[in-house]
């Protein structure tokens, strides 16, 4: 149980161009969502919290208009990417907390390249 | 930042009990110590979780020191498979958003 799945796996898009990540709770109900970066050998950054219905809380330097989640409901949120550009290109992570024991389980990631 | 300080890396053969520390002088009573590891391009992987004993389960043990500045995860036969990076977090419990600090990137050594 407690699977949390990304789509797509990987994009290329060209600079300019938007484009969304969905990140969706399998098997349980995630009252949180969790948006995460990644830079290639650096850590995670958190760059969002979101709640089912209400509005996001981005972390400090985090552009909430360039960065735009929504989380509709208990099992989906989105990020979308607005006007790429190539220093967007990144692995981008969501995790989602819910579940028996109310852990925070990760997707497998999306591997996004901006051109 | 992170609430924690680990080895940037370190090597253990396969087979043998690899033991990760972790440092958190500055935990605070109801901060849990929590263990993540990330193989490479995927998304992190939940381990363990602690707050004042030891705790055990299928993956590996969480040995706390008794002043709680200290931890150390243990994988008591490790694999080519647990070759990651592990993190240690410290985190109020299941509402606390997680911050990621450096990790210890673990290579197993056939």
């Amino acid at each position: 149980g407690a699977v949390v799945s990304q789509h797509p796996s990987w994009v290329i898009c060209k600079s300019g161009t938007s484009v969304k990540i969905e990140c969706r709770s399998l098997d349980f109900q995630a009252t949180t969502m969790f948006w995460y970066r990644q830079f290639p050998k650096q850590s995670l950054m958190l760059m969002a919290t979101s709640n089912e219905g209400s509005k996001a809380t981005y972390e400090q330097g985090v552009e909430k208009d360039k960065f735009l989640i929504n989380h509709a409901s208990l099992t989906l949120s989105t990020l979308t990417v607005t006007s790429a550009h190539p220093e967007d290109s990144s692995f981008y992570i969501c995790s989602a907390e819910g579940g028996r024991g109310y852990e925070q389980y990760f997707g497998p990631g999306t591997r996004l390249t901006v051109t | 930042d992170a609430k924690t300080t680990q080895p940037p890396s370190m090597d253990c053969a396969e087979g043998r009990a690899a033991n990760l520390p972790c440092n958190h002088s500055t935990i605070s009573g109801n901060e849990y110590v929590y263990w993540y590891r990330q193989i490479h391009s995927q998304g992190p992987q939940y381990i363990i979780h602690g707050l004042k004993n030891n705790e055990t389960n299928e993956m590996a043990s969480l040995i706390i020191t008794e002043d709680r500045k200290s931890s150390t995860l243990i994988l008591p036969h490790a694999t080519l498979r647990d070759t990651a990076v592990y993190y240690c977090i410290v985190r109020v419990g299941r509402d606390d958003k997680i911050i990621f600090g450096k990790g210890t990137r673990l290579h197993i050594l056939p």
